[in-house]
């Protein structure tokens, strides 16, 4: 069983700090991703990855960056975390093969006050 | 721009009638489809999946058809049981599975 694990349940973080959200996968899997989710706005992607120091900008990478040094992990940082990166962060792998589906950790919850 | 949109924020039904989900999308590159459910303090997981050369693929309870000229595909679940309520959510790639979107979601409700 595939497993992707987020190093965190529950964050909170104050106004311009510095914060890394950490994401590990078992499955080697080439393809992993960051996602948030927001009310009424379902899943939007951040950033992906489909190979080691190989990243790509989704939708919405404003004030977010990623670094990908080992193929089982990706993590994300927000540089000067602001109160609207409050959300749902979910991470996600796949394989690099069309029709692959996507598999997703639990999330981690980020408050920034 | 949202390229994949689910319209209907809820629904709700009885046990044992059918649910049926909608999705549209815009990007006519997409050509891998899927559904998703996710229960509270979880991630999503995958329900579902069709790619562009069929119009129907069936998996136990549920089924999704895909309409390409319109766009439009559907998610039945036929019969609905309590245990189905979550929020689903339809997604969709173009090759490659590097650009995988998602839409807001449809929070099912199924009532016993």
């Amino acid at each position: 069983d595939v497993k992707v694990t987020q190093s965190s349940r529950y964050l909170v973080k104050r106004t311009g700090e510095k914060v890394f959200l950490e994401c590990v996968q078992d499955m080697d899997h080439e393809n992993m991703f960051w996602y948030r989710q927001d009310p009424g706005l379902g899943l939007r992607l951040i950033y992906f990855s489909y190979d080691v120091k190989m990243k790509e900008k989704g939708d919405i990478p404003e004030g977010y960056s990623v670094s990908r040094e080992k193929k089982e992990r990706f993590s994300l940082i927000l540089e000067s975390a602001s109160t609207n990166q409050t959300s749902m962060y979910l991470c996600a792998s796949s394989f690099w093969v069309n029709n692959s589906p996507l598999h997703f950790g639990n999330g981690t919850r980020l408050t920034v006050t | 721009d949202q390229q994949v949109k689910q319209n209907s924020p809820s629904l709700s039904v009885q046990e044992g009638r059918i649910s049926i989900l909608n999705c549209d999308y815009t990007n006519s590159m997409f050509d891998y489809f899927l559904w998703y459910k996710k229960y509270p303090a979880e991630g999503p997981t995958f329900l579902i999946s069709i790619s562009s050369i069929k119009d129907k693929n069936e998996d136990g309870r549920f089924t999704v058809f895909l309409n390409k000229s319109a766009k439009h595909l559907s998610l039945h679940i036929v019969p609905s049981q309590p245990g189905d309520s979550a929020v689903y959510f339809c997604a969709a790639s173009a090759r490659r599975n590097n650009d995988m979107r998602f839409g807001a979601g449809t929070r099912l409700t199924v009532k016993p």
